[in-house]
């Protein structure tokens, strides 16, 4: 079974620039998660999706940051515009239910300079 | 959410046992216990989950005291391979919404 893919695994940007995440969980999984782990720290919840419909999203900065999930399949997150503190990594991750187990992917490595 | 506290790191050596406890003092009646493991340059991945008592499957045992303010992840036989970071995360589990600590950084050494 494929596991969660991101791309791209690592992205360097200077301040102000936009970018761009990109995730594909594993077939059939009706849950997505994106997280930010900043380094040295845990993962923290970014946003939740239940197929294309979000879940949780309190703890996104809506000013700079947005996420979607058109097709309840793939799912794309942006920063806009990215600040020094941005530099992080950025998991995705994705459930068969939000009961379920969580599968993460490798993670996207964030550095803006 | 329960606040969880875990040892910043700890040591091994290749095949001794290695007990990681945390703890829950506020763990809700419908919260579990789940662990996870996180390599370098890699997305955390699950290894144990319970509720009470003790829970055992290939990779650890998890070990639950009664009053459920403590829980001890145990991992037999630590090989290299080992060396990763571990979260004690408590929620609960019909939401799933997980919340990590620091975690605790396990060296194996040969």
């Amino acid at each position: 079974e494929a596991g969660v893919a991101q791309s791209p695994r690592y992205k360097i940007i200077e301040k102000r620039q936009s970018v761009a995440f990109w995730c594909n969980p594993i077939s059939g999984h009706a849950t997505l998660y994106w997280y930010q782990q900043i380094l040295g720290q845990g993962p923290k919840l970014l946003i939740q999706f239940q197929n294309n419909g979000v879940v949780d999203d309190s703890q996104l900065p809506k000013d700079r940051f947005s996420a979607e999930r058109l097709k309840g399949v793939d799912s794309t997150l942006k920063i806009q515009p990215a600040k020094l503190e941005d530099s992080a990594v950025y998991l995705c991750a994705s459930s068969l239910d939000s009961r379920d187990t969580q599968y993460f992917g490798p993670g996207t490595r964030l550095t803006v300079l | 959410l329960a606040k969880t506290t875990q040892p910043i790191s700890m040591d091994s050596y290749e095949g001794q046992e290695v007990n990681i406890t945390c703890s829950h003092n506020n763990i809700a009646t419908n919260d579990y216990i789940t662990w996870y493991q996180q390599f370098p340059s890699q997305g955390p991945r699950f290894i144990i989950q319970g509720y009470k008592t003790k829970v055992t499957n290939e990779v650890a045992s998890l070990f639950i005291p009664a009053d459920r303010k403590s829980s001890t992840l145990s991992l037999p036989r630590v090989s290299l391979s080992d060396t990763a970071v571990y979260y004690c995360l408590v929620g609960d589990v019909s939401f799933q919404k997980l919340v990590f600590g620091t975690g605790t950084r396990l060296l194996v050494s040969p």
